[in-house]
């Protein structure tokens, strides 16, 4: 258990659809990272929040949006999904402890 | 440009045979490395990671690798393998701020 919580682990949405992915860092953790892991584009870095911060940011589309609340959970939108955006999204507090994903299916 | 690459999308060895999983890297400033496993429908897991300290690294389950800088390497092994390290491996490397990982290894493991 890597303690990291992700929900939901399963979304099924329609193309033009938004919805968000949640996730609560390890206990103690200041660092949420999201990656996308896809069969087209493997798995690719999305963006890093640090307490509450963005911290660096890596392939995400404008689409996408992300943030940090206090209590240090994050929330990942994608918005006017596309069919190429179904694909495992994880997250990670430190870079040693993933979640077990959520995975995004569009119909 | 590519920050890692994985030679090999797919590697089988036999039960108790040496895995070797090759990682190579570009970047102009000290990279950290990492490996992780992905078993399937679970997340990453992470093996081990390099971060400037002891160019060989031992990471869990048996595995370990030796940043070679002259080579831009970093190779995952494990001497002798089991039927539970088969799995795709992904090799990823930290530059700046950014992360980039390596299009992973699938390891099968033949009895």
């Amino acid at each position: 258990d890597s303690g990291v919580t992700q929900t939901p682990k399963h979304l099924i949405t329609a193309t033009g659809q938004r919805v968000t992915l949640r996730c609560s860092p390890r206990s103690g953790d200041l660092s949420v990272y999201w990656y996308q892991q896809s069969l087209d584009q493997g798995l690719q870095f999305l963006i890093q929040y640090y307490n509450g911060e963005e911290r660096a940011k890596g392939n995400i589309l404008e689409r996408f949006s992300a943030q940090q609340f206090p209590d240090l959970h994050s929330e990942l939108n994608l918005s006017s999904l596309e069919l190429g955006d179904s694909a495992l999204y994880f997250c990670a507090s430190t870079l040693g402890h993933f979640g077990d994903g959520t995975r995004l299916s569009i119909l | 440009a590519q920050s890692v690459t994985q030679l090999g999308s797919h590697v089988s060895v036999s039960e108790g045979a040496l895995v070797l999983l090759r990682c190579n890297y570009s970047s102009s400033v000290p990279p950290y490395l990492f490996w992780y496993v992905q078993y399937p429908n679970q997340g990453l897991q992470l093996l081990l990671k390099y971060t400037s300290a002891a160019t060989l690294v031992k990471g869990i389950n048996g595995f370990e690798a030796e940043f070679k800088k002259s080579e831009t390497s970093f190779h995952l092994t494990k001497p002798s393998a089991h039927m539970s390290d088969a799995a795709e491996y992904f090799c990823a490397v930290t530059i700046g701020n950014q992360f980039y990982f390596g299009t992973g290894t699938s390891l099968t493991v033949i009895p």
